[in-house]
Formats: C-alpha cells, sequence, structure tokens
C-alpha cells in the first residue's frame, strides 16, 4: 500500500542537541511538506519541498533545517536555536499544489 | 494576508444531532478548498471544492463552497461518536505549492 512513513513515533531532545526527523513516502508525489501542531492549533508550515533538490521555508523555519536528495526523502532536522521544540510534528505529500495533502502519523517531539 | 478561520474552535453535540462547521477566508488567487478530518494522528482527507455551488457528499458528510461570499460549510447529519475529531480547513493559491490551514474545529460527539 502506497503511503507515507514518518519516525520515530516519539523522540525526545537534550538541550543543545539537533534532532533529525525521518519523512519517507512511496506514493511517487512530487511535492513534500512539514508542519508543526501544537495543542489546540491547527497546522503551521515549517518547510516545503516541490521537487528534488528544492525547498521553501515556510511561515515557521526558524530553527529547522531540511533537505531534499531523494523524491521518497523529505527529513527534518530540528536545531538547538529552536527554544520551543515540544510539538507534534507531521510529515505529507502531494501530487501537485492544490490537490489533497497525504499525511504521516506524525512524529511527538519533547525536551527531556 | 492569506487568512482561513474557522468556527466555532469547539461544538459538544449529542448523537443523532447535525451539526454545521464554517470556514472562512481571505485568499488571493483562489485555487481549491480542502476538508480534513483528524482524530488522534494523520489527518485523513474528506472534500476538496474548486467551483462554487456545487455541493460534494459523502454518506453523512456535505460540504459546499461559496466563492462570492468565501466561505465553505461542512455538514455532518445524524452524527455518531465516531464523528469526534478535530475538522481542518485548508486553503490553496495559484503560484505556489503552500497549503494555508485553520486552527481547526474540535467536534465532540456524546452518546
Amino acid at each position: 500500500d502506497g503511503g507515507i512513513t514518518q519516525s520515530p513515533k516519539y523522540l525526545f531532545r537534550k538541550e543543545g542537541q539537533n534532532v533529525t526527523l525521518s519523512c519517507e513516502q512511496n506514493l511517487n508525489h512530487d511535492a513534500m511538506y512539514w508542519y508543526r501542531q501544537d495543542p489546540g492549533q491547527g497546522l503551521r508550515l515549517i518547510y516545503y519541498s516541490q521537487i528534488v533538490n528544492d525547498f521553501q521555508k515556510g511561515d515557521i523555519a526558524e530553527g529547522y533545517s531540511v533537505s531534499r536528495e531523494k523524491k521518497e526523502s523529505f527529513p527534518l532536522t530540528v536545531t538547538s536555536a529552536q527554544k520551543n521544540p515540544t510539538a507534534f510534528y507531521l510529515c505529507a505529500s502531494s501530487r501537485e499544489g492544490f490537490q489533497p495533502q497525504h499525511f504521516g502519523d506524525g512524529t511527538r517531539l519533547s525536551i527531556l | 494576508e492569506d487568512k482561513v478561520v474557522q468556527s466555532p474552535l469547539s461544538l459538544v453535540v449529542h448523537e443523532g444531532d447535525t451539526v454545521t462547521l464554517n470556514c472562512s477566508y481571505e485568499v488571493t488567487n483562489f485555487r481549491s478548498l480542502l476538508w480534513y478530518k483528524q482524530e488522534k494522528k494523520a489527518p485523513t482527507f474528506l472534500f476538496m471544492l474548486t467551483s462554487s455551488g456545487i455541493e460534494k457528499k459523502s454518506g453523512r458528510l456535505s460540504s459546499i463552497l461559496d466563492k462570492k461570499e468565501l466561505f465553505s460549510i461542512l455538514n455532518i447529519t445524524a452524527t455518531q461518536t465516531g464523528d469526534s475529531a478535530v475538522y481542518l480547513c485548508a486553503l490553496t493559491t495559484s503560484g505556489t505549492y503552500k497549503y494555508i490551514f485553520g486552527t481547526g474545529t474540535r467536534l465532540k460527539v456524546l452518546a
């Protein structure tokens, strides 16, 4: 079955540490996205990528970095510069930039 | 600035009730409006609307878009406890791959 796989499901970060969240899709979608969801909030866009080797900042990119070396993969690194990283992180993909997005099951990140 | 506002923020109803969720927006170059249901983890797609006045329907759920008044509604009839979730509205605009999400409406259906 085609879909999006995010790992790990839960992640703990120590102060000053960078952590990387994995997102893999086998839907053959060109576009991939990272969102942050805080309690009681909607989805806020961190980064998105329309095509391999290209990505753009979203609304809250500070303290995060991404890469898009393969069509299937769009990992997100939460750097030590992100002072409030505790949140639920969702990865999504879409065939085109107006079609329905498919979402992974998310990674919940907490600070130790 | 492009904006999506959902109302109400939360709603508690009893099984069998009908609910109407609202999504109003201000965007330039509208392309599509999408509704999602989020229970615990991944949002799941419900409807995509691109044309005004055409109702999309799936079982007890239906949605319609009014491009003149800049809003969409999601109706759920004969609600069930399984309808309890956060319902998200998102918009896309021409010329960008960004999706703009509202804050969602949290629906709780009591048995």
